[in-house]
């Protein structure tokens, strides 16, 4: 089975901090992603990336970039931490089923 | 633009009972789709899918219609079981650019199933 880690479970940071969340992955997929999933909203892509050190832009970019150093390894930072950003963060590996996702991350911005 | 609406926040059903979320869609270009199903505190896991080239897919108690005139799919419990309580997500894929395995996802159902 596929597995995809997030580092952390909660994190509570302070407006202003530059946060990074982690994600792996253990079967070489080429696809990864990273969503946020807010109530009423859904999950909302923010960033994803196809290859190492290739990105593309989602449906919410703003405020975050990534980092795809390694094919197992995506990152999520938020530049500058903002109460608006909030959320459960999830990362996902694209397997022949779709995405397989990790727990994911419930960042408070306080 | 919200391209994939799940237009009930909740739902909930007897159980033993049949479950049926609804999911409507407004690009054409989507030929994939996907049920996933989340508990709180986990990431989602998949379901069930579906190609355009299908009107339906069958998978033990889950069932999913696809109505492509309509832009239309739902899925079926039959029966319903109190584990089945969670969130249910649609998601949809296909919607060109230069997106690849890129899903658009709709808001989620929660579905309560009682005993």
């Amino acid at each position: 089975d596929v597995k995809v880690t997030q580092s952390s479970r909660y994190l509570v940071k302070r407006t202003g901090e530059k946060v990074f969340l982690e994600c792996v992955q253990d079967m070489d997929h080429e696809n990864m992603f990273w969503y946020r999933q807010d109530p009423g909203l859904g999950l909302r892509l923010i960033y994803f990336s196809y290859d190492v050190k290739m990105k593309e832009k989602g449906d919410i970019p703003e405020g975050y970039s990534v980092s795809r150093e390694k094919k197992e390894r995506f990152s999520l930072i938020l530049e500058s931490a903002s109460t608006n950003q909030t959320s459960m963060y999830l990362c996902a590996s694209e397997s022949n089923y779709g995405y397989t996702f990790g727990s994911g991350t419930r960042l408070t911005v306080v | 633009d919200q391209q994939v609406k799940q237009n009930s926040p909740s739902l909930s059903v007897q159980e033993g009972r049949i479950s049926i979320l609804n999911c409507d869609y407004t690009n054409s270009m989507f030929d994939y789709f996907l049920w996933y199903k989340k508990y709180p505190a986990e990431g989602p896991t998949f379901l069930i899918s579906i190609s355009s080239i299908k009107d339906k897919n069958e998978d033990g108690r889950f069932t999913v219609f696809l109505n492509k005139s309509a832009k239309h799919l739902s899925l079926h419990i039959v029966p319903s079981q109190p584990g089945d309580s969670a969130v249910y997500f649609c998601a949809a894929s296909g919607g060109g650019g230069t997106s690849y395995g890129k899903l658009t996802f709709g808001q989620g159902t929660i579905l309560t199933v009682h005993p």
